[in-house]
């Protein structure tokens, strides 16, 4: 069983310019869940995709958008990125929404 | 008010000392509870998962909740220096979509 990969593991961006984060969820999970986390700060919830449909979203501007592919895998996109962006973004997959999730490792993103 | 309060630390014990980790939270609509470990930089690794109130034991660690307090709890018997990491709670509504999650508490264990 495969655990939940992520990719890029760093990422320096401009302000302004756009980012694309990947995620392969664990084998078996079609729920994949995005987080973002602030240093020093709890993971907060941007958005959850089930079955290719968003399923939820937190307090994140419409320009924090993202994709699920029909093996579950899934895209974070952010667009005209800001200092405040900078952050780690965690993925977490489960077998349905609300059982626990596993997250992977993390991008670690740098908005200069 | 935060949906999910959780004292910061940072906390330091010997190796070998008995760790209380604790979480308060606002909303009695939560039904799951959970604990995540976090290493430096890297994705947090869950470690109990409960579903309304009791107890859970897993090895060294031991999940409380108190759903008429609204206060859940991770105890660590025998802390190892390997413990030392950042502990998270995180909980969710019965139907939920989101994890609502605690700042996290820095844990040291000294040995």
């Amino acid at each position: 069983e495969t655990g939940v990969t992520q990719s890029p593991t760093h990422l320096i961006k401009t302000r302004g310019q756009q980012v694309t984060l990947r995620c392969s969820s664990q084998s078996g999970h079609n729920t994949v869940s995005w987080y973002q986390q602030a240093l020093g700060q709890g993971p907060q919830f941007i958005f959850q995709y089930y079955r290719e449909e968003e399923n939820g979203r937190g307090n994140f501007p419409p320009r924090f958008s993202g994709l699920q592919f029909p093996n579950y895998s899934s895209e974070l996109n952010v667009n005209a990125l800001e200092l405040d962006d900078s952050a780690l973004y965690l993925c977490a997959s489960s077998l349905v929404s609300h059982y626990e999730q596993y997250f992977g490792p993390g991008t670690r993103l740098t908005v200069t | 008010q935060k949906e999910v309060e959780q004292d910061p630390g940072p906390l330091s014990v010997p190796e070998g000392a008995i760790v209380s980790l604790n979480c308060t939270y606002s909303n009695s609509a939560f039904q799951y509870f959970m604990w995540y470990r976090q290493y430096s930089r890297k994705g947090p690794e869950l470690l109990m998962y409960t579903y309304s109130s009791g107890n859970k034991e897993d090895g060294r660690f031991t999940a409380q909740v108190d759903k008429s307090s609204k206060y859940i709890s991770l105890f660590i018997r025998d802390s190892q220096p390997s413990d030392s990491a950042t502990y998270l709670c995180a909980m969710s509504y019965d139907t939920g979509n989101q994890f609502y999650f605690g700042t996290g508490t820095s844990l040291t264990v000294i040995p």
